[in-house]
């Protein structure tokens, strides 16, 4: 399917365990993005990276861990998971060429850390 | 970081011209000003984009005055498929030091009948 997908959609874990959520884009997109979207913040950015191998930190990047590998895979990585940690995690990618920066979002995956 | 600040929530009826302003104080030469839409359970949608001046598409316009201290989003004739969460982004476009984006904290808009 083109587009942005995220998996899983939804996604419940305990305390102190590893969870990796996927992230995957048909665009070829050079940029994609890491965000969390709790209630009273708005969207948060984790990390970001743009292109294969680059990665950077966003606003919010710590117990997380990224990696990108190949341009249209960017995976995220909760080492040892809180319960702070519950959250909406959206992905994103955006084009690096000129001609427009719009940001295109996944659906978004539920974590929920009990 | 350019921080943003929008009006939590703002309330219209079918028809009308809805303007929502966002506040960036601390924007930097290279960014941009993009607005987003969510609805609930679903990812930002891009609205529209803009530099300065006057931007306008098909759903909406952005104006950014001369200092680009603040933006308003204008959504013309709402209707009630437009009642949603819209965001305000600051982005930095460009290499080198990389690009921070801040996201405001949204402003819920209810379009009533």
């Amino acid at each position: 399917d083109a587009g942005i997908t995220q998996s899983p959609r939804y996604k419940i874990t305990e305390t102190g365990r590893q969870v990796t959520l996927m992230c995957h884009q048909t665009w070829s997109h050079s940029y994609m993005f890491w965000y969390r979207q709790d209630l009273g913040h708005g969207l948060r950015l984790i990390y970001y990276s743009a292109a294969a191998d680059i990665t950077d930190k966003g606003e919010v990047p710590d117990g997380y861990v990224v990696s990108r590998s190949k341009t249209e895979n960017f995976p995220l990585t909760l080492e040892s998971a809180t319960r702070s940690q519950t959250s909406v995690y959206f992905c994103a990618s955006r084009s690096g060429t000129s001609g427009g920066y719009e940001q295109y979002f996944g659906p978004g995956t539920r974590l929920t850390v009990t | 970081l350019a921080k943003t600040t929008q009006p939590i929530s703002m309330d219209s009826y079918e028809g009308q011209e809805v303007n929502i302003t966002c506040s960036h104080n601390n924007i930097a030469t290279n960014d941009y000003i993009t607005w987003y839409q969510q609805f609930p359970s679903q990812g930002p949608r891009f609205i529209i984009q803009g530099y300065k001046t006057k931007v306008t598409n098909e759903v909406a316009s952005l104006f950014i005055p001369a200092d680009r201290k603040s933006s308003t989003l204008s959504l013309p004739r709402v209707s009630l498929s437009d009642t949603a969460v819209y965001y305000c982004l600051v982005e930095g476009i460009g290499t080198g030091g990389g690009n921070k984006l801040t996201f405001g904290t949204g402003t819920q808009l209810k379009v009533e009948l």
